[in-house]
């Protein structure tokens, strides 16, 4: 089944710095990657998506790219806000597969942006 | 704009008992995933309902069994609660289960005694 590693496990920033987390898959079939941000007490937020027809895709300060050759994708954000603080996880999936549903999902990361 | 919602936010079991966690999908969705969040870990997939079937399964024993309602809520049922049940059980939903994406509720925190 699909493997997704995800690093690093926690990042401490500067507020205004920028901040990447970058993730690994294993199965050659994923072709939807979602990333959700997940505050104290809370489930996890979409806050942005990619499919793998697509290499790039931004929102606002929030980007993500995919390198399906290297199984890579990545969450940047720019210009990190005391918000932007909370575990992010990364997700893997086969959108218009059989086996869509089942989003397989890293380990998360601890983002902290120091005010 | 009604999200998911879950209930209860809390829930506390003995080692043995059976317990249900009921969602319901956000306005719109008809389709309903399952996950098992364990403390300081990523969600893991349980099942996901679609047209009152499932569809869909992880690695996840018989004691887990789900139903979905025509109003499109779902039940998630387990059976003979152990000690490692304990968790995070989060909901999520979809419009149809093919490739539009996930929305996830605040989950039922379930503890085992």
């Amino acid at each position: 089944g699909e493997n997704v590693e995800q690093h690093p496990s926690t990042l401490s920033v500067q507020e205004g710095d920028s901040a990447v987390i970058k993730c690994t898959y294993s199965d050659s079939a994923s072709n939807y990657f979602p990333w959700y941000k997940q505050e104290l007490g809370k489930g996890p937020q979409l806050i942005i998506d990619i499919r793998s027809n697509v290499g790039e895709k931004k929102d606002q300060r929030i980007a993500v790219t995919l390198n399906k050759t290297a199984k890579h994708f990545s969450l940047h954000i720019t210009e990190t806000q005391p918000e932007d603080s909370a575990v992010y996880f990364c997700a893997a999936g086969n959108a218009g597969g059989t086996s869509y549903g089942k989003l397989t999902f890293g380990q998360g990361t601890i983002l902290t942006v120091h005010p | 704009d009604a999200g998911v919602t879950q209930s209860p936010t809390h829930l506390i079991k003995t080692r043995g008992q059976q317990v249900t966690l009921r969602c319901s999908p956000k306005s719109g969705h008809d389709t309903v995933s399952w996950y098992q969040q364990a403390l300081g870990q990523g969600p893991q997939f349980i099942f996901q309902y679609y047209e009152e079937e499932e569809r869909q399964r992880g690695n996840f024993p018989d004691r887990f069994s789900g139903h979905q309602f025509p109003n499109y809520s779902s039940e998630l049922n387990v059976n003979a609660l152990l000690l490692g049940d304990s968790a995070l059980y989060l909901c999520a939903s979809s419009l149809g289960w093919f490739d539009q994406p996930q929305h996830f509720g605040d989950g039922t925190r379930l503890s085992i005694l």
